[in-house]
């Protein structure tokens, strides 16, 4: 099975902060990465997919980047509602893994 | 919109079977360029996916869960379920369903709100 690792696993940060999280596959995955954003009590919802593609209606302060094993994901403003956890998500062989998740919290 | 809405008991005791369905609003259920798949958030930990299921009834699980799995679709009402069974404690999470796009790629575009389970006598 894949393992995916999230870091940081937390932070903390201020509004207008640009905020950078990585994920690291434990083997090659091409750019079959996604990023979730999860706030408590809501649907998690697809933020980007394909490492790097940016899901409709999303906006353009949110980023992703990479390929092969590590991946960064990117908020270059934080905005008051980016407060959520964020997941990366894998595919490889009809098999999903979510990675641990990261916290952004307000400094 | 689509709109997927998660249903079932909210108390499960051990050792018994969770079993949750999912109500999917017409229009893509039926497409063979969707799958469906049921996720879980566990209390103070992250999301972990539980199993999919195909156009044509193709099922593939959590190999952490794969012996007490089953996910099955009625066409008919617009809905598949989760079984789960037999059940502890730790399987106390809150259960979403969602839908896939097939592509090479494969991630959930669409969740429901989800529904807490708690396992406990």
């Amino acid at each position: 099975d894949i393992q995916m690792t999230q870091s940081p696993s937390s932070l903390s940060a201020s509004v207008g902060d640009r905020v950078t999280i990585t994920c690291q596959a434990s083997l090659d995955i091409g750019i079959f990465l996604n990023w979730y954003q999860h706030k408590p009590g809501k649907a998690p919802k697809l933020l980007i997919y394909d490492a790097s593609n940016l899901e409709t209606g999303v906006p353009s302060r949110f980023s992703g980047s990479g390929s092969g094993t590590d991946f960064t994901f990117t908020i270059s403003s934080l905005q008051p509602e980016d407060f959520a956890t964020y997941y990366c998500q894998q595919y490889h062989n009809l098999l999903f893994t979510f990675g641990p998740g990261t916290k952004v919290d307000i400094k | 919109q689509l709109h997927l809405q998660e249903s079932g008991p909210g108390l499960v005791k051990p050792s018994e079977t969770l079993s949750l369905i999912c109500t999917v609003s017409a229009g893509s259920f039926s497409s063979s360029s969707y799958y469906w798949g049921w996720i879980r958030h566990l209390p103070g930990k992250g999301l972990e996916w539980i199993g999919n299921i195909y156009y044509g009834g193709s099922t593939y699980y959590n190999p952490s869960l794969q012996s007490r799995v089953t996910i099955s679709v009625d066409t008919s009402k617009n809905q598949f379920s989760l079984k789960l069974t037999p059940v502890t404690a730790a399987d106390t999470a809150v259960y979403y369903c969602a839908r896939g796009v097939v592509r090479a790629n494969y991630y959930f575009d669409y969740w429901g709100q989800g529904t807490l389970v708690t396992v406990s006598s």
